[in-house]
């Protein structure tokens, strides 16, 4: 059972651009909601996290949006930018328990 | 700052070899893992440790072994490498209980033939 899904698989914006990624989780006992920024031929890295304790976190042009009630999470880009091209994963975690990831959603952002 | 570690970064292997992928990391991180990643899947934990001589399976555990002699180290064992093994590994670590930040590894891109 998918405890973590990702939409879309693929995401192509242009330069200035809105993306957007959303993801829906199963366990309401999650408690830590990161979102991972992996480049071609490079490991994960963080980018963004969120509690379930708040409804929004922004870090300049990245945006957390979390709906506790409906179980679902979104990361926003604002003014997408070529050099965010990357692959994205969201992943939802439980003290003291392990990470689960989405499938990742691969974004292209045109010139 | 190394961070963790990971090597080898490529390795082709025949089918039915053995070889450990070596993790290690300088956080003094408590929770170290294993991922593979293969394409529209994403990230598969495969066993995971929460500290020195503690070791537990993942989602997808079959034909790994692991060990954690130090808090460092935390070395991936295919017993007898087989195609469906093709794939990318990460090692991640990160502080255990509170489990915020995970630090991944550069990967190791496996082939098996």
């Amino acid at each position: 059972q998918q405890q973590v899904k990702q939409s879309p698989q693929s995401l192509i914006v242009q330069k200035g651009g809105i993306s957007i990624i959303n993801c829906a989780y199963e366990n309401t006992a999650f408690d830590y909601f990161p979102w991972y920024q992996q480049f071609p031929g490079k490991g994960p890295a963080l980018l963004i996290a969120i509690r379930p304790d708040v409804s929004e976190k922004k870090e300049g042009r990245f945006t957390i949006s979390f709906n506790k009630s409906a179980k679902q999470f979104s990361l926003h880009i604002m003014d997408s930018q070529p050099g965010d091209s990357a692959t994205y994963f969201c992943a939802a975690s439980l003290t003291g328990n392990q990470f689960y990831f989405g499938t990742g959603t691969s974004l292209t952002v045109i010139p | 700052n190394a961070g963790v570690t990971q090597t080898p970064k490529f390795q082709v292997l025949k089918t039915g070899q053995s070889m450990t992928l070596q993790c290690a990391q300088d956080m003094n991180h408590e929770y170290m893992s294993w991922y593979r990643q293969d394409p529209g899947m994403g990230l598969r934990l495969i066993h995971y440790s929460v500290g020195a001589g503690i070791t537990d399976q993942g989602e997808v555990p079959n034909g790994y072994n692991v060990s954690r002699s130090t808090t460092e180290d935390f070395p991936l064992r295919l017993l007898s490498a087989a195609p469906s093994q093709t794939s990318v590994y990460f090692c991640a670590s990160s502080y255990y209980p509170s489990n915020t930040e995970a630090f991944f590894g550069q990967g190791t891109r496996l082939t098996v033939v």
